[in-house]
């Protein structure tokens, strides 16, 4: 059974800083990686999609990097803003013996980050 | 583009009662997923409907079902509400089943009283 864990839980920094978001999972026969953000009260937006077979991703101040031999992603964010408060959830589909997604995404429990002015 | 609607936003239920909650994804997507969100579990999948049929199924009990229509648009339902099933319901959206990019709604916010 995946298991998903987002470390830390909670993160605190001052704006300008850059930061980095680590997500382990323990089956690494992964289908893709999603990171999402998540405001409160709202519902997930999308922020990157790595393929099984890369290494990385990047959209703006945002890159997301993928070892799936050891079961690890993490997500940079460059140059913090106060806006980029929010949790981030990161969510990985599974690999069926037959080499075909299982379908589902199995997300951690998510970092709660604060960026401070 | 109009992104994944979600209605209704808030409801109040209680026990015993039954809820059905619609979702219209993104144009030209047909896959649609539900997930339940709540403190305690976090993130949790419900089931996936692909051109109107069910291709993949969470560990819910069977007071949870759901379908999907020609247009894509999925409804989710809940027989005899429990205290437990308050939580944020979330549908997502992707073009393929089982592999694409998902994009998530607003979602569903119910309270079972």
């Amino acid at each position: 059974k995946q298991e998903v864990t987002q470390i830390p839980a909670a993160l605190s920094v001052p704006e300008g800083e850059n930061l980095v978001l680590n997500c382990s999972f323990t089956d690494s026969a992964i289908y893709n990686l999603q990171w999402f953000r998540q405001d409160p009260g709202k519902g997930l937006t999308s922020l990157l999609l790595i393929q099984s077979s890369q290494r990385e991703q990047t959209s703006g101040r945002l890159n997301a990097s993928l070892d799936k031999s050891s079961g690890r992603s993490t997500l940079y964010i460059a140059a913090s803003q106060p806006g980029d408060s929010a949790t981030y959830l990161c969510a990985v589909r599974g690999l069926n013996a037959g080499g075909t997604s299982y379908g589902k995404l199995t997300f951690g429990q998510g970092t709660i980050l604060t960026v401070h002015p | 583009k109009a992104g994944v609607t979600q209605t209704p936003r808030y409801l109040i239920k209680t026990r015993g009662q039954q809820v059905t909650l619609s979702c219209s994804p993104i144009s030209g997507h047909r896959s649609v997923s539900w997930y339940q969100q709540t403190p305690g579990q976090g993130l949790q999948f419900l089931f996936e409907y692909f051109s109107e049929t069910q291709r993949n199924k969470g560990n819910f009990p069977g007071r949870f079902s759901g379908r999907q229509f020609s247009n894509s648009r999925s409804e989710m339902n809940v027989s005899t509400l429990e205290l437990g099933d308050s939580a944020l319901y979330l549908c997502a959206s992707s073009l393929r089943t089982g592999t694409g990019e998902l994009f998530f709604g607003e979602g569903s916010r119910l309270t079972v009283l």
